[in-house]
């Protein structure tokens, strides 16, 4: 079963500002990933994590691999309309199959003019 | 064009029918994933495949049959659909397991 908490669901925030959602978990991972989801579209992936304390940049993005491999945050700055849709976080159970990948449930973005 | 091509993009069928959503990745990638989504649920994995002829069950493989006679191609097959299978289904490939390149999606709604 799903084993990702992550938050928040729903953001609504101004054209400009800065955005940030975090996955945790109970269990330890080895990687951590993030994705967006545009309506109609397959998840695209937008970083990559691999080790704990990583720290990754993807133009305006950033995310982070927690030091305790139990959780990961992403960071939007200086939010544009095309930022709008839905943010999944992903990762690998260190304790389950390496090709098996656990899915949060979504944060849905929706940024204002 | 690297791609992950999932046919058809949406179908209605009836309960009991059997139905075949077929997936098709250009990257000779060995791992192929089935996933469905729903609202509040993200999305759960159903089978993978890390090669050809080698499958194992994802977190949600009930009602449903996979196969992978070749490498570029993982047909998602159910054999008889009921209502609690309408969803959004996303085929995934990758060289080793992650990070995984999704299709489009196919709508299905069974009635």
């Amino acid at each position: 079963g799903q084993q990702l908490n992550q938050s928040p669901q729903s953001m609504f925030i101004q054209e400009g500002e800065d955005v940030s959602m975090n996955c945790t978990s109970s269990s330890i991972f080895n990687t951590w990933l993030w994705y967006k989801q545009d309506p109609g579209e397959g998840p695209v992936l937008l970083i990559a994590l691999y080790k704990a304390g990583e720290l990754t940049s993807n133009g305006r993005l950033t995310a982070q691999f927690g030091i305790t491999r139990k959780d990961s945050f992403l960071n939007i700055s200086a939010s544009i309309p095309s930022d709008v849709g839905i943010y999944f976080c992903a990762g690998t159970i260190s304790s389950g199959s390496a090709r098996q990948l656990t899915f949060g449930s979504g944060t849905q973005l929706t940024v204002l003019p | 064009e690297a791609q992950v091509t999932q046919n058809p993009r949406y179908l209605i069928t009836v309960t009991g029918k059997k139905l075949t959503v077929t997936c098709s990745q250009n990257m000779n990638h060995e791992y192929m994933s089935w996933y469905r989504q729903d609202p509040g649920l993200g999305l759960r994995q159903i089978y993978y495949s890390m090669n050809v002829e080698v499958t194992d069950k994802g977190d949600v493989p009930e009602g449903y049959k996979v196969s992978r006679k070749e490498k570029r191609n993982f047909p998602l097959i159910l054999e008889s659909p009921s209502p609690n299978q309408t969803s959004l289904y996303f085929c995934a490939s990758s060289f080793n397991g992650q990070p995984q390149h999704f299709g489009d999606g196919t709508r299905l709604s069974i009635l």
